[in-house]
């Protein structure tokens, strides 16, 4: 089936830095992906639709300079946190859609810690 | 607009008991419905889906659901819990047609007791 690789699983970082999460379809491509931002035992809030060679579309409420999303390829999305802050610290999941019946597939998420 | 709301954001069930976690929809279009299991520390993985075909519809480690019109109901079920179905589960609708969000409930944890 569709897998999606998503790198790296965990990153710890100083606050002022930025940090890049990128996402992968491995075996088909994904001319649209999604990016998930996820608190501690709560659900999963979409950040931004990643679409392959235009920019992304950010969700309300989510900065789009702090949270910068490219999608350079049909296989390849990436998603920068830009000097990140202790508030920045969550779990990132990106996910990709073979078809619209097939449900999403995602990745195996980013546990980002800002120190 | 669509939504989920799943009821209970806890569910405690005995090893061997029947699992239910419900899922209620609202959408304006027929909509896609997915159920998603989250381990710790991991993404999303599918246990199933409903797209306008059967209403009930089966899925991986024994889940079933069964999509209700009448009811805007999707609820979750598995007829016998095994202490490695304890993790977090996500309903999520997907409007048909062209539309790609895929919008979440807040998810249920369940926990199975030995």
């Amino acid at each position: 089936g569709a897998v999606v690789s998503q790198h790296p699983s965990r990153v710890i970082c100083k606050s002022g830095t930025s940090v890049k999460i990128e996402c992968r379809s491995l075996d088909f491509q994904a001319t649209t992906m999604f990016w998930y931002r996820q608190f501690p035992k709560q659900s999963l809030m979409l950040m931004a639709t990643s679409n392959e060679g235009s920019k992304a579309t950010y969700e309300q409420g989510v900065e789009k300079d702090k949270f910068l999303i490219n999608h350079a390829s049909l296989t390849l999305s990436t998603l920068t946190v830009t000097s990140a802050h202790p508030e920045d610290s969550s779990f990132y999941i990106c996910s990709a859609r073979v078809h619209a019946r097939d449900g999403y597939t995602f990745g195996s998420g980013t546990r980002l810690t800002v120190v | 607009a669509q939504s989920v709301t799943q009821l209970g954001s806890h569910v405690s069930v005995s090893e061997g008991a029947l699992v239910l976690l419900r899922c209620n929809y609202s959408s304006s279009v027929p909509p896609y419905l997915f159920w998603y299991v989250q381990y710790p520390n991991q993404g999303l993985q599918l246990l199933l889906k409903y797209t306008s075909a059967a209403t009930l519809v089966k899925g991986i480690n024994g889940f079933e659901a069964e999509f209700k019109k009448s009811e805007t109901s999707f609820h979750l079920t598995k007829p016998s819990a095994h202490m490695s179905d304890a993790a977090e589960y996500f309903c999520a609708v997907s409007p048909g047609g062209a539309t790609n969000k895929l919008i979440f409930g807040t998810g249920t944890l369940l926990a199975v007791q030995p």
